[in-house]
């Protein structure tokens, strides 16, 4: 049972390029997110899908898009890489929603935009 | 605002000693709370969580207690060991169907041998 995956574990991009973080969860759970963690924070929520086809705004979507068309998987789009978006990247997802039940982490993309 | 807190962003303990982290949140209305820790280069380990119609809620050497009428919720590790040395961070929900989480900054603790 392989939980949440994330992919790359690591990158370095240059200021304006793009890529897509990507999330896979094999627990066919409905509610996926995603969360930024900078160095002494907490985690703070980009964006979240309650199922397939449906994405919402958290606290920091600036700079960022998602897309769910399936289950299973929950890519995170930088559109033009800048500094202020080098984190930690942490997928998230659960049975239910945030107020359900915990939800399941991924290791993390670690993130590095020059 | 929805914000969650922490007292101390550091505690060292020793081995054996039982250990108290504390965590503040300012949202009344916040019903489901619940306590990660993160080892590092690792993503967020669920430990426990409690309702809002709970005090305390046990597991296996952790309690977590919630005091709503100062909004204060609190991790203890009973025995602590080596292996329990890592960043703890609170999270609270708000009731309402909002599907959020909202984490506090954590606290980092050091179990010295």
């Amino acid at each position: 049972n392989a939980g949440v995956t994330q992919t790359p574990k690591f990158q370095v991009l240059k200021t304006g390029q793009s890529m897509t973080l990507q999330c896979a969860q094999d627990m066919n759970h409905e509610y996926m997110s995603w969360y930024r963690q900078d160095p002494g924070m907490g985690l703070r929520l980009i964006h979240y899908s309650v199922g397939a086809g449906i994405t919402d705004q958290g606290e920091v979507p600036n700079g960022y898009n998602v897309s769910r068309s399936t289950t299973e998987d929950f890519p995170l789009r930088l559109l033009s890489a800048a500094p202020s978006q080098t984190s930690v990247y942490f997928c998230a997802s659960s049975s239910l929603g945030a107020g359900g039940q915990p939800q399941h982490f991924g290791d993390g993309t670690r993130l590095s935009i020059l | 605002g929805e914000s969650v807190g922490l007292h101390l962003p550091t505690l060292s303990v020793q081995e054996g000693d039982n250990s108290i982290i504390n965590c503040a949140y300012s949202n009344s209305a916040s019903d489901y709370f619940i306590w990660y820790k993160q080892e590092s280069g690792k993503g967020p380990q669920f430990i426990i969580d409690i309702r809002s119609n709970m005090d305390k809620r046990q597991g296996q050497r952790v309690t977590v207690l919630l005091n709503k009428t100062v909004k204060h919720l609190s991790l203890q590790i009973a025995a602590t060991q080596p292996g329990d040395s890592a960043v703890y961070f609170c999270a609270e929900t708000v009731k309402g169907g909002s599907e959020k989480l909202v984490f506090g900054k954590g606290t980092k603790l050091t179990v010295n041998p």
